[in-house]
Order: structure tokens, then sequence, then C-alpha cells
């Protein structure tokens, strides 16, 4: 079946470090993928999204591009700020709903 | 604010009750999606209403029910709760039936414990 593997968290980086948060996904077909993001204490937002194949999503100066070939949807910041802390998650859409990652915890350091 | 509304915030009960989550989508989405999110389970999909219409079911038990009325509101009702029901419950929208394309909305959650 549908399935999303995020890397473990927490991930833990200093201010202005370059962050990778990975997601690989295995699906039959063309699902859209999404980034969405959880601040403590908030419900999940939509960060980003790609909805086909070498599609770059991209907001707030995060970017992923939709892999097909290596089936991975990661997500990049060049710079991280305190405020980025919080929980990401990847997903992929299948049969009207979203297939969801386990969540990446991300913990900026000032 | 997504513009989605869920109440309680928080609700605490006993084992082997029955609770009842509430649910307001954003304004002309017809799809409703309910969640729960606990620290072992990681996100779970539960279930999706569309137009007052199930369209598609995920991990939810048998003792959980949910329904979507006329004016678009859902509500999910939880019964013969055990402690392991303890969890935040989020409920989201989108405008249309199929998440490929479209955004789903996220509401703040109710915090349910079970004692």
């Amino acid at each position: 079946g549908n399935s999303v593997t995020q890397m473990e968290g927490p991930v833990t980086l200093s201010e202005e470090a370059f962050l990778t948060i990975n997601c690989t996904y295995t699906a039959t077909g063309y699902p859209s993928l999404f980034w969405y993001v959880q601040y403590p204490g908030e419900g999940l937002q939509l960060l980003l999204k790609a909805t086909k194949a070498d599609d770059k999503g991209s907001n707030k100066g995060f970017e992923a591009t939709y892999r097909k070939e290596t089936t991975s949807f990661h997500l990049e910041k060049g710079s991280v700020q305190v405020s980025d802390s919080a929980v990401y998650f990847c997903a992929l859409s299948s049969n009207y709903q979203l297939i969801w990652g386990a969540g990446t915890k991300l913990i900026i350091k000032p | 604010d997504s513009g989605v509304t869920q109440t309680p915030k928080h609700l605490i009960t006993a084992t082997g009750q029955r609770v009842t989550l509430r649910c307001s989508p954003r304004s002309g989405d017809l799809s409703v999606y309910w969640y729960q999110q606990s620290l072992d389970q990681g996100l779970q999909f539960l279930i999706q209403y569309y137009n007052g219409e199930e369209r598609a079911k995920g991990n939810i038990l048998e003792r959980f029910s949910a329904q979507q009325f006329p004016d678009l509101h859902s509500e999910l009702n939880l019964s013969s709760l055990e402690l392991g029901d303890s969890a935040l419950y989020f409920c989201a929208s989108s405008p249309q039936s199929d998440s490929s394309y479209n955004e789903q909305f996220f509401g703040p959650g109710t915090r349910l414990t079970v004692l």
C-alpha cells in the first residue's frame, strides 16, 4: 500500500544552519506530495506542495522537489530561524485522503 | 486562524463514558476530515465526509462514529472510552472531496483525556 517515511527526530540545529528533512514515499500512480507544519499548540498547516514529478514547491524559504526517480520529497531551507521550530509532516494524496509520515520534530537553538 | 473551529478545546472524562466533539468547517468547504494524534500512533486519519456523505474511512474504531449535518458541521462521537483514546483530535476541511489538489485546513484540535 501507499506509505510515507520520514527521518526520525528530533532534529536539532543552530540558527542559520542548513536544514534537510528527508521524506520518501511508496505509491501507485502519481500522487501529489505535501509538507505540513505544526507549531506548538496549534493545528497543522500546509507549508508547500507539488502535484507532479519535477515540480518544486516553495514557501517561507522552504523548498521541496518531487523526485519520481528516487520517490523522494525532501524538505530544505538554507538558513533556519528559531521560529521554524515545529513538527514537520510529509504526506501524499491517495484515494481522497492524505497518507501521513510520522512527523519530524525540528528544534532550532539560538 | 484557519477558519475551522472545534469545540470543546479540552475534554476530561472517565473510562466507559461517551463524548461528542464538534467541528465547523471553513465557510464554503464541503469536506470534513477527522484525525487522531497521539504520541505513540502519530497522526491517524479517521474518516472523511463530503457534503453529508461518508467518503473515506481510515483507522476508525467501531466505538467511534461521525456524521456531517446539512449545515456542514460535523460531530465525532467516541463511546466506551478507554485510556488509550486519550489524544488530540483534529478536524480539517477542504473545498472538494479529493485531497490530491486541495489543501486541508486544520482546526486547533480537541484534547481528550480519559482517566
